[in-house]
């Protein structure tokens, strides 16, 4: 079974200041982790993915994740917010042969001016 | 331009009736999802379908039916015996992952609130 856990429901920062969003993984085969963005009833944007190769993922607006497996661990991160990302954020899993993607239960993203 | 598209946005309904929602893609995609999302809980899988003519129950599958005619499309129904429909659903598409990873392309949902 795979799943995904985030840490904090609600996460506040300042404009400007780094943004760290937490997701913990488990899954008993390599995994492939995403990070979607949702703003207020829209659907989901797809940030970044990690499949294979460089543990180092860069996504869109000035996201990115690193895998680390011996912490199975996948943390977004971003070095300065803007008040644009204000939004929530989903983790999710799946790996290779798997039709399901799994879902974190998400965390919203407030920026403080 | 290739995309996901759900109607209707906003949809009520009254207590008792069957509804439909409605999502089709043109991204020419194999495998077809429905989630539902309620607030703090994230995305519950309800059904999914790789291929025409076949679909499988997701974690949430009670009260709502699907089908898969053609591959552009995968209607919801959300019958009378789902007991408590209101939510959010969201319509996913993705290239079949027999060989690749699965990355999900969503629409901008349906609003569902019984009245």
């Amino acid at each position: 079974a795979q799943s995904v856990t985030q840490l904090g429901s609600h996460v506040s920062v300042s404009e400007g200041a780094l943004v760290l969003l937490r997701c913990n993984y488990s899954s008993s085969v390599p995994p492939y982790l995403f990070w979607y963005v949702q703003y207020p009833n829209q659907g989901l944007q797809l940030l970044l993915k990690y499949t294979t190769g460089a543990t180092l993922v860069k996504g869109i607006n000035g996201f990115e994740a690193e895998f680390k497996k011996s912490e199975t661990s996948f943390h977004l991160t971003k070095p300065s917010a803007h008040m644009s990302d204000a939004a929530e954020y989903f983790c999710a899993v799946t790996y290779f042969g798997n039709e399901k993607l799994t879902f974190g239960t998400g965390t919203r993203l407030t920026i403080i001016p | 331009d290739g995309g996901i598209t759900q109607s209707p946005k906003y949809l009520f309904r009254k207590e008792g009736q069957n509804v439909t929602l409605s999502c089709e893609q043109n991204l020419n995609h194999d495998a077809m999802y429905w989630y539902r999302q309620d607030p703090g809980q994230g995305l519950r899988l309800i059904y999914y379908s790789q291929i025409v003519n076949d679909f499988q129950k997701g974690d949430i599958a009670e009260g709502y039916s699907v089908s898969r005619e053609k591959k552009e499309s995968f209607p919801l129904t959300v019958t009378s015996a789902q007991k408590n429909p209101t939510a959010f659903y969201l319509c996913a598409s993705s290239i079949e992952n027999a060989r690749m990873n699965t990355e999900a392309f969503f629409g901008q949902g349906t609003r569902l609130t019984v009245v």
